[in-house]
């Protein structure tokens, strides 16, 4: 079981780019969920995807969009890229009310 | 809403002896509870969860945690700790009809040889 995977694992991105970052879920896992992790602090909720739908969102603005295809991968868009979006982007997957897995995260600096 | 604290931004131990790491929440309604490990540059790794039944819950490694429902804390312990425990260590909490999980900022735990 290979877990949750993340690409890439590392990205520089300049300000104003985009950006998107995949994650493929663990096996027999149907929801995905994504969280930043700046520097020092807790991962923040991002959004999570069930039945290819966001279900539910944290505080984080529009510029943050995500999918999930029918394999139940998922990918998050981030769009016009701040310096104060860098940070470690974590996917979890889940099934259920189970807990979450979580991948090796995607460093994410923008210069 | 909900939310976690960790008090502790650092805890240090000596090998062999107890570890303790603390955690409260708030949450409105029945909470689940995780604890997570995280090492230098890698994701977060699943140690335990309290979701219902009985208070003390073990887990990977040597961990457990017990559920105080009275003083909403659900600390992570372990009563001979190694020098490879020592990481970041994360409590998060979820609310039973919420989907996200609420992180606390982290406990640093570091043990010496």
């Amino acid at each position: 079981d290979a877990g949750v995977t993340q690409s890439p694992t590392h990205l520089i991105k300049t300000r104003g780019q985009q950006v998107t970052l995949r994650c493929s879920p663990k096996s027999g896992h149907d929801t995905v969920s994504w969280y930043q992790q700046a520097l020092g602090q807790g991962p923040q909720f991002i959004f999570q995807y069930y039945e290819e739908e966001e279900r539910q969102r944290g505080n984080f603005p529009d510029r943050f969009s995500g999918h999930q295809f029918p394999n139940y991968s998922s990918e998050l868009n981030v769009n016009a890229l701040l310096l104060g979006d860098s940070a470690l982007y974590l996917c979890a997957s889940s099934f259920y009310a189970g807990e979450a897995f979580f991948g090796q995260g995607t460093r994410l600096t923008v210069v | 809403a909900q939310s976690v604290a960790q008090p502790e931004d650092q805890v240090n131990v000596a090998e062999g002896n107890p570890l303790t790491v603390k955690c409260t929440y708030s949450v409105s309604g029945n909470p689940y509870l995780f604890w997570y490990v995280q090492y230098p540059n890698r994701g977060l790794q699943f140690l335990l969860k309290y979701i219902t039944g009985d208070n003390l819950v073990k887990g990977s490694y040597g961990f457990e945690a017990e559920f105080n429902k009275s003083q909403t804390s659900f600390h992570l312990k372990k009563p001979s700790a190694l020098v490879s425990d020592s990481a970041l260590y994360f409590c998060a909490v979820r609310d039973y009809n919420d989907y996200k999980l609420s992180f606390g900022a982290g406990t640093t735990v570091t043990v010496r040889a």
